[in-house]
């Protein structure tokens, strides 16, 4: 069984902060791992994944995580915000390829001018 | 290729009535998922079809909910006999067929509203 759980229903910075977006998984597999992004009323947009391999990636928007296997954590962050990174964030994980990806409940981040 | 669509992208429908909704996959795409997402919540996995074959159903999925992918291309999802609780957003994602298509491409959603 999988879940993911993300610490902080809602998270505000100011316009150039570091964002960082906690998420938390438990797999009893080797997890693959996604954040999602969603703006109001559209679908879900792929910022990044983790498969195999190095354990930061890089994703879109200047947004990056690391796979913390010992901490069981794939936390999100940006170094310096953006007006438009204001959105709902969802940490999502699943097991081998094709098994459905299982949500973390998200969290809404907030800029500040 | 569009991407995944969906079709309506809201419905609004008295309680008691039936709806379907319709999801068409990116076109090379063998998975399918629906998903379920209410206000403030994460999207809560329905069910998952690979080509034609329903593989994979969530308690969530009541059995006045039914879901059937002919052929193996688009897919529907039918509410009987709907409820006020099940307002929420309907989701559609398809996944390619390698081992190495990790990544869901979700549609837009269908916004269902039960008055």
């Amino acid at each position: 069984a999988q879940s993911v759980t993300q610490l902080g229903s809602h998270v505000s910075v100011s316009e150039g902060a570091l964002v960082l977006l906690r998420c938390n998984y438990s797999s009893s597999v080797p997890p693959y791992l996604f954040w999602y992004v969603q703006y109001p009323n559209q679908g879900l947009q792929l910022l990044l994944k983790y498969t195999t391999g190095a354990t930061l990636v890089k994703g879109i928007n200047g947004f990056e995580a690391e796979f913390k296997k010992s901490e069981t954590s794939f936390h999100l962050t940006k170094p310096s915000a953006h007006m438009s990174d204001a959105a709902e964030y969802f940490c999502a994980v699943s097991g081998k390829a094709g098994t459905a990806l299982i949500f973390g409940k998200g969290t809404t981040l907030s800029v500040s001018s | 290729d569009t991407g995944v669509s969906q079709d309506p992208r809201h419905k609004i429908t008295k309680r008691g009535q039936n709806v379907t909704f319709r999801c068409d996959p990116i076109s090379e795409h063998n998975r399918l998922y629906w998903y379920r997402q209410t206000l403030g919540q994460g999207p809560e996995f329905l069910t998952y079809f690979q080509n034609e074959a329903q593989l994979e159903k969530s308690r969530l999925l009541s059995d006045r909910f039914s879901a059937e992918r002919p052929k193996g291309s688009f897919s529907t999802l039918e509410i009987q006999r709907t409820e006020q609780g099940d307002s929420a957003m309907y989701l559609c994602a398809s996944r390619g067929t390698d081992i190495w298509d990790t990544e869901a491409f979700f549609g837009q959603g269908t916004r269902l509203t039960v008055v």
